[in-house]
This record gives C-alpha cells, structure tokens and sequence, in this order.
C-alpha cells in the first residue's frame, strides 16, 4: 500500500539556518504531494503541494520538488525563523481518491 | 472568518463509556472527513462523507461511528471507548469541484484530545 517515509525529529536549528526535512514515498500509480503544517495547539494547514513529476510546490519562503526517480518530496528553507517551529507533516494522495496518506510528522524548532 | 471547528477541544471519559466528538464548518464543503492521531504517529483516516454518502476505511473498528445530520455538522461517536482509542481525533473538510474525487485542499480544524480513563 501507499506510505509516506518522513526523517525522525526533533530538528534544532538557530534562526537563519537552511531547513531540509527529508520525505520519500511509496505509491502505486502517479501521486500528488502535499507538505502540511501544524502550529502548536492548531490544526494542520496546506503549506505547499506539488502534483506530477518535477513540479515545485512554494509558499512563504519553503519549496518542494517533486522527485519521481527518488520518490521524495523534500522540504526545504533558507533561513528558517522562529515563527516557523511547528511539526511538518509530508502526505500523498493517488489517483482521484479522498485518502491522505501521511508521514508521522517532523517537528522543527527554532531557537534564537 | 470560514473555518472548521471542533468541540470540545480535550474530552476525557471513563472506559466503556459512549463519547462523541463534533465538528461543525462555515466552508460549506460537500466533502468531511474524521482522522484519528495517536502520539507521535501519523493522521489516520477514519473515514469520510462525500455530501451524504458515507464511506468507510476498510480497517476502522465498528466501535467508530458517524453522522452527518446536515452540510455544517458531523460527528463522531465512539461507543465504547476503549484505553487505544485516546488520541486526537481531526476533522478536515474540502470541496469537490470536478466531480466525485477530484477534491481540493482539505482543512483541518485544531482537533480534540481524547483521554479515556
């Protein structure tokens, strides 16, 4: 079945550091990948997706490609700020069905 | 602004005891859905509602119920809770705009807590 492979954390960076949370996966067919966020005491939010090979998925200041020969979905940042600590949720969807398949989360902190 | 709520936010109750969780939206969306998280593991899809069409996972106990009397509310019910079932429980919501499966973005609310004792 599908499944979604996600670096264990927590991650540690100081602020401005380069942010990589590694994420493979395993599908049948072509799926669609999705980076969600979850803000302590919120619920997870669309940081950014990407649905066929080589699309890069972007939003504030993160990216995405799309990697089909590696199946990976890698997130990464530049310069990671404190207001980004939060745990990172990679997750795929096949075909046209309503199934998020999720990994079990990375959480990112960022200190000063 | 349009959101997804869930209520209460931590719910505590006795083993055996019926618990239901609810979840009400202002998106207007066709499509809900009730995924439970268990600490440190991923979301887990219980199951979903396409307009008033229920549809299962596969491997959801029975204990795991649900309804959805109109667009806005859906609610879960958990008839015998047992000491697994403490989790977080999310509801996310979506549009289908292109037809059965084609849905976008799903929105999740905060979720309730579940602590069985």
């Amino acid at each position: 079945g599908d499944s979604v492979t996600q670096m264990e954390g927590p991650v540690t960076l100081s602020e401005e550091a380069c942010l990589t949370i590694n994420c493979t996966y395993t599908a049948t067919g072509y799926p669609s990948l999705f980076w969600y966020v979850q803000y302590p005491g919120e619920g997870l939010q669309l940081l950014l997706k990407a649905t066929k090979a080589d699309d890069k998925g972007s939003n504030k200041g993160f990216e995405a490609t799309y990697r089909k020969e590696t199946t990976s979905f890698h997130l990464e940042k530049g310069s990671v700020q404190v207001s980004d600590s939060a745990v990172y949720f990679c997750a795929l969807r096949t075909g046209g069905g309503n199934k998020l398949t999720f990994g079990t989360g990375t959480q990112l902190k960022v200190e000063l | 602004d349009a959101m997804v709520i869930q209520n209460p936010r931590y719910q505590v109750t006795q083993f055996g005891k019926p618990v239901t969780l609810s979840c009400s939206q202002t998106l207007n969306h066709n499509v809900m859905y009730w995924y439970q998280q268990k600490s440190s593991q991923a979301p887990k899809l219980l199951f979903h509602y396409y307009d008033k069409d229920f549809n299962n996972e596969a491997d959801t106990p029975d204990n795991f119920q649900s309804r959805r009397p109109n667009t806005s509310f859906c609610f879960l019910d958990i008839r015998s809770p047992g000491l697994g079932d403490a989790a977080m429980y999310l509801c996310a919501t979506s549009r289908d705009t292109e037809g059965r499966g084609r849905e976008n973005e799903q929105f999740f609310g905060p979720g309730t807590r579940l602590t069985v004792l």
